[in-house]
């Protein structure tokens, strides 16, 4: 399995404010992936990010909203630019154990509350 | 494109009561097929796979799963439920390879409440 940590575990800011949020692996992964979760509903795939290369975003994120660092095979950060009220949410990082088939798993979660 | 279907929103049955959650996808090949459950507050944990071979899938917390090509659906069950069972569970779709690159896609999630 893979350990993910995520720091910090929740967070209150201002709009138009930033929001870092960090994410570590135990050992060395392929790729992370960031998923946003309102309350009470479905995770959204927001980006993958791969060692050494640029985020690749879905559908309705961007970079400039939300730009994700991968400096390493262990490390992520998603970045919350320009907070708005409509961005609280929880914001987990996930990522699997080297090769396919493997299980999917998740951090702790951020909680974000935007004022 | 890849979809997952859950139709049942929220799900209410007595302790000791078979469970059964509804899944079905919508994928035009192999299906990598996933669920997940969510306690209240917390991260979401694994609970099993269906990668091929055997169409029922055992995993964690005595849940098991059923893959049916022919309705393409993935039903999660367990029985009986206990009232530690009650959180939300989410089936999840990968594809279309099985790799370290690979994405999850998500269906809306069933709460599950289990009364005692």
């Amino acid at each position: 399995s893979v350990l993910l940590y995520q720091k910090p575990n929740r967070d209150i800011c201002q709009s138009g404010t930033s929001l870092k949020i960090q994410c570590v692996a135990d050992s060395q992964v392929v790729s992370m992936f960031w998923y946003q979760q309102f309350q009470e509903q479905s995770l959204m795939l927001m980006a993958t990010a791969n060692e050494g290369s640029e985020a690749t975003y879905e559908s309705g994120f961007t970079k400039d909203k939300f730009p994700i660092s991968r400096p390493n095979l262990t490390f992520s950060t998603l970045t919350v630019n320009n907070a708005r009220p409509g961005d609280s949410s929880i914001y987990f990082c996930s990522s699997r154990e080297w090769g396919g088939w493997n299980t999917l798993y998740f951090g702790a979660g951020t909680r974000l509350s935007v004022l | 494109a890849q979809s997952v279907d859950q139709p049942d929103a929220h799900v209410t049955l007595y302790e000791g009561a078979s469970l059964e959650l509804r899944c079905s996808y919508s994928y035009s090949a192999a299906p990598y097929l996933f669920w997940y459950v969510q306690y209240p507050g917390q991260s979401l944990q694994f609970l099993l796979k269906y990668i091929t071979g055997d169409a029922v899938v055992k995993g964690t917390k005595g849940f098991e799963a059923e893959f049916r090509k022919s309705n393409s659906s993935f039903n999660l069950k367990k029985s009986p439920a206990h009232w530690s069972d009650s959180a939300k569970y989410f089936c999840a779709l990968e594809g279309p390879t099985s790799s370290s690159f690979s994405k999850l896609v998500f269906g809306q999630g069933t709460s599950l409440s289990v009364v005692p």
